[in-house]
């Protein structure tokens, strides 16, 4: 059964820190790897997308990893800031025929972000 | 800019009532998707379309039914409305074909309370 596993569920730093979220999963075929942002009372908002060539993607203070042979991708948040508070959700595609999209989403972490 | 929008933000209805939840989105996407988001569970995928007047089961379609008349538009309805159906819907939608790249785009959300 695809699976994605998060962790921590969540976490709580102080702003400017850094801070780094996991993200196994057990889905096959692999396709792509994405990691989504939901603000509070929002829907998830997509961050940044890897497949399977990819071991790094960046978007501003926001980077993700992957590992493709071990299954693991991180993400990592520099220098924190207040509008980073959110659930962060991993979604891992598989290859699929037909309409499905084939996504597993984790359960996600929940950042928060202390003055 | 994409956008999908979902009739209400907040709704609250007595159990045994039927409920109308209304998704439309603007993008042309062929693929679209009803979850539920409940705390330390995730998202959870009610059920999809990925075409008008096509309609596909996701993981917990019980208690549920939806409705693709035009491709713009996807309906959730909760035939009699229960309080374990007390939660956040989501709506996305997204391309279909070889060339997409699995990216669901997601409404704001109707948090629905069924007293």
């Amino acid at each position: 059964k695809n699976q994605v596993e998060q962790s921590p569920q969540s976490l709580i730093i102080l702003e400017g820190k850094n801070c780094t979220l996991q993200c196994n999963y057990t889905v096959s075929p692999f396709s792509n790897l994405r990691w989504y942002k939901q603000d509070t009372g929002r829907g998830p908002v997509s961050l940044t997308i890897m497949t399977f060539s990819e071991n790094t993607k960046s978007n501003g203070r926001y980077t993700a990893t992957l590992d493709a042979d071990t299954k693991q991708s991180s993400l990592h948040i520099t220098a924190s800031q207040l509008s980073d508070s959110a659930s962060y959700i991993c979604v891992v595609s598989a290859l699929l025929g037909g309409g499905a999209d084939g996504l597993t989403f984790g359960k996600g972490t929940h950042l928060i972000i202390q003055p | 800019d994409v956008k999908v929008t979902q009739s209400s933000r907040y709704l609250v209805k007595r159990t045994g009532e039927k409920v109308f939840l209304e998704c439309v989105q603007d993008m042309d996407h062929e693929n679209m998707f009803w979850y539920r988001q409940d705390p330390g569970l995730g998202l959870r995928l009610i059920y999809f379309s990925y075409d008008v007047k096509m309609k596909e089961k996701g993981d917990i379609p019980e208690g549920y039914s939806v409705s693709r008349e035009k491709k713009e538009r996807f309906s959730l309805i909760l035939e009699s409305a229960s309080t374990n159906q007390t939660s956040m819907y989501l709506c996305a939608s997204s391309l279909r074909g070889l060339k997409r790249s699995n990216e669901q785009f997601f409404g704001p959300g109707t948090r629905l309370t069924v007293l």
